[in-house]
Formats: structure tokens, sequence, C-alpha cells
């Protein structure tokens, strides 16, 4: 089962416009990741973030991190075209018998010029 | 450096057959994992390995299985293929045995279509 869910499904935005997306997990994290995809292609790395840190920027992305809530907002500010993409929020989990990341559904983010 | 590399990248097999993907992670690397991406189940662990052992093993049946090398290189194994195991197969590779510690890095991926 997924352990993240996201929020919303889809998004539809103009060029130059903020877009934000919303991760939301059910069971204690280590650290929380957002990824994204192109087209069904490999997952690219965007920003980490630790149980222990609040806020992080890289860019033109921020990242929240609330951990009473269980929750997490990614934030790309001044959007482009290029920025059309799937985006992943991934929970990374210190489990016995080693580490894992388990993927929210994802947000399939459409940025229109 | 170069990245994560999957071979092949497409692949078309039958029901029955079963079939053998390749992931070599980056140089220095030590952690490989592979997920499975589908359409209704969308991204789920299948296992990690570091040091030639499975740290952890996803919700998945025995068909699956991989292995890992010396060299960190890592194979993945579906056997007795079913419809169902169409998928785009993503390996990852990371610094350090606690994978979820750090950021890890994708392959491009395996599309597996089974007829």
């Amino acid at each position: 089962s997924q352990q993240g869910e996201e929020d919303p499904q889809a998004l539809s935005i103009q060029e130059g416009e903020n877009a934000t997306m919303n991760c939301s997990y059910k069971t204690s994290i280590n650290n929380l990741q957002w990824y994204r995809q192109n087209s069904g292609r490999g997952l690219v790395h965007l920003i980490l973030i630790r149980s222990n840190e609040r806020e992080k920027h890289s860019g033109r992305l921020r990242v929240t991190l609330d951990t009473s809530k269980k929750s997490s907002s990614l934030l790309i500010t001044a959007s482009r075209a290029a920025d059309t993409a799937s985006y992943f929020c991934a929970t990374g989990l210190l489990e016995t018998s080693g580490s894992r990341l388990t993927f929210g559904e994802g947000t399939q983010l459409t940025v229109n010029p | 450096k170069a990245g994560v590399t999957q071979t092949p990248r497409y692949l078309i097999k039958t029901r029955g057959q079963q079939v053998t993907l390749s992931c070599s992670p980056i140089s220095g690397h030590r952690s490989v994992s592979w997920y499975q991406q589908t359409p209704g189940q969308g991204l789920q662990f299948l296992f990690e390995y570091f040091s030639e052992t499975q740290r952890n093993k996803g919700n998945f049946p025995g068909r699956f299985s991989g292995r890992q090398f010396s060299n960190s290189r890592s194979e993945m194994n579906v056997s007795t293929l079913e419809l169902g195991d169409s998928a785009l197969y993503l390996c990852a590779s990371s610094l350090e045995a606690s994978g979820s510690y750090n950021e890890q890095f994708f392959g491009p991926g395996t599309r597996l279509t089974v007829l």
C-alpha cells in the first residue's frame, strides 16, 4: 500500500505561476524526498528533507515538512513549461532489515506556455 | 560520473517466460534497490541489496528475485511471467546501506511488456 497520498492528483497552471503540491504520510519517517518523472522515464531526485528539518530550498523549489501533521509540501515558483512532469513524494523508513522508499501516487503537473 | 544504467531499455516477452534485467549503479554506490511502476499500483518497492546481500524485500511473490554482484551491479529475475508483470522496472542506487537516509539515483528503467 502507498504510504504517501498526494494532493492534487493533477494540476494545470500557466507559465510564471507557482505550483504547490502536498503529500501526507502515515507512519514515522527518517526523511522525505521529492522526485520528478517525465513521461514514464526514470525518476530525478529533487530534494531531501530530514525529519528534524522544517523547510528546505533548492533553486525554485521550496519544501516544507510538518511531522506533527505528517505532511509535506513542494512549492515550485515561477514555473516553466519544462516543469511539466509527474511529481512524487517518497518517505524513507529505517527498518530493521534495511531501508526502502515508499512512494505516493504522484501529482501530474502541466505548465502551459 | 556516469549515472545508473539499466539494460535492456525495452523488452517484450510472452506469458510463462522468464526475464532478467540488469542494473549498474553509480560508481562507488553500494546499495541498489528495485521498484516496479504500473498505472494501477504506482511505484512499489521490490527489494534492496547491499554488499551482495538482500537487505529488504517488498510484498511481491517469489517469482521475483534478485542478486547483487561483488562490483555492486545487480540483476532481477522474474520467472513464469504474467500479464500483470508488464511495468516499468526502475533501479536506484545510493551511497550507503541505509539508502533512505540519502538520495537515491534512479536509472531510466526497463519497460517490460508481457503478451
